[in-house]
């Protein structure tokens, strides 16, 4: 079952804003990882965080996790038409990924 | 590093037949590998844990005389979808579990299956 709840289901935004995505989750984690899926394709792994760790970054990508409210979020700044996708946050217990609904960012040009 | 392949990337088959989809890394060994449905705009679905040598581990809901998982060797596991039909139309994603020590999955490029 899928214990991942993302908002907004989607995300429409000019090229140049920032993308704020949001992951709530349910149950303890040994860490939490974004990935972005264009339509039809395979997953990027585009950052991974670790439960005692609060922000990441890497490139334009900045991750926070708040393990006291089950929650993490992901923002790309300065977005690019090329950021289109599907985001998906998926948390990790042992060896197990659990995967969030998604978000579909659109990046109009 | 890290890559995972698999075959094929797409396949159209009749209701009734059977199907083999293959996941392999190619430059590391993986003791476990998954298996994940995605239906359209939705997420993915857990559907089997995959252990080189041993049996595979099924989802609750997920029928596994029909989803039929073998992970023979440390690089390579199958699922063949058996007496596929509609509703089995999905896109089938495959990881293999890095020996790292960091839980890291590394994920196939997936394979589109539709039944007709």
């Amino acid at each position: 079952s899928q214990q991942g709840e993302e908002d907004p289901q989607a995300l429409s935004i000019q090229e140049g804003e920032n993308a704020t995505m949001n992951c709530s989750y349910k149950t303890s984690i040994n860490n939490l990882q974004w990935y972005r899926q264009n339509s039809g394709r395979g997953l990027v792994h585009l950052i991974l965080i670790r439960s005692n760790e609060r922000e990441k970054h890497s490139g334009r990508l900045r991750v926070t996790l708040d393990t006291s409210k089950k929650s993490s979020s992901l923002l790309i700044t300065a977005s690019r038409a090329a950021d289109t996708a599907s985001y998906f946050c998926a948390t990790v217990l042992g060896s197990r990924l659990t995967f969030g609904e998604g978000t579909q960012l659109t990046v109009n040009p | 590093g890290a890559v995972v392949s698999q075959h094929p990337s797409w396949v159209i088959c009749k209701s009734g037949t059977s199907v083999k989809i293959e996941c392999r890394s190619l430059d590391f060994q993986a003791t476990t590998m998954f298996w994940y449905r995605q239906f359209p705009k939705q997420s993915l679905m857990l559907m089997a844990t995959s252990n080189e040598g041993s049996k595979a581990t099924y989802e609750q809901g997920v029928e596994k005389d029909k989803f039929l998982i073998n992970h023979a060797s440390l690089t390579l596991s199958t699922l063949t979808v058996t007496s596929a039909h509609p509703e089995d139309s999905s896109f089938y994603i495959c990881s293999a579990l890095g020996l790292a020590g960091n839980y890291e999955q590394y994920f196939g490029p997936g394979t589109r299956l539709t039944v007709t």
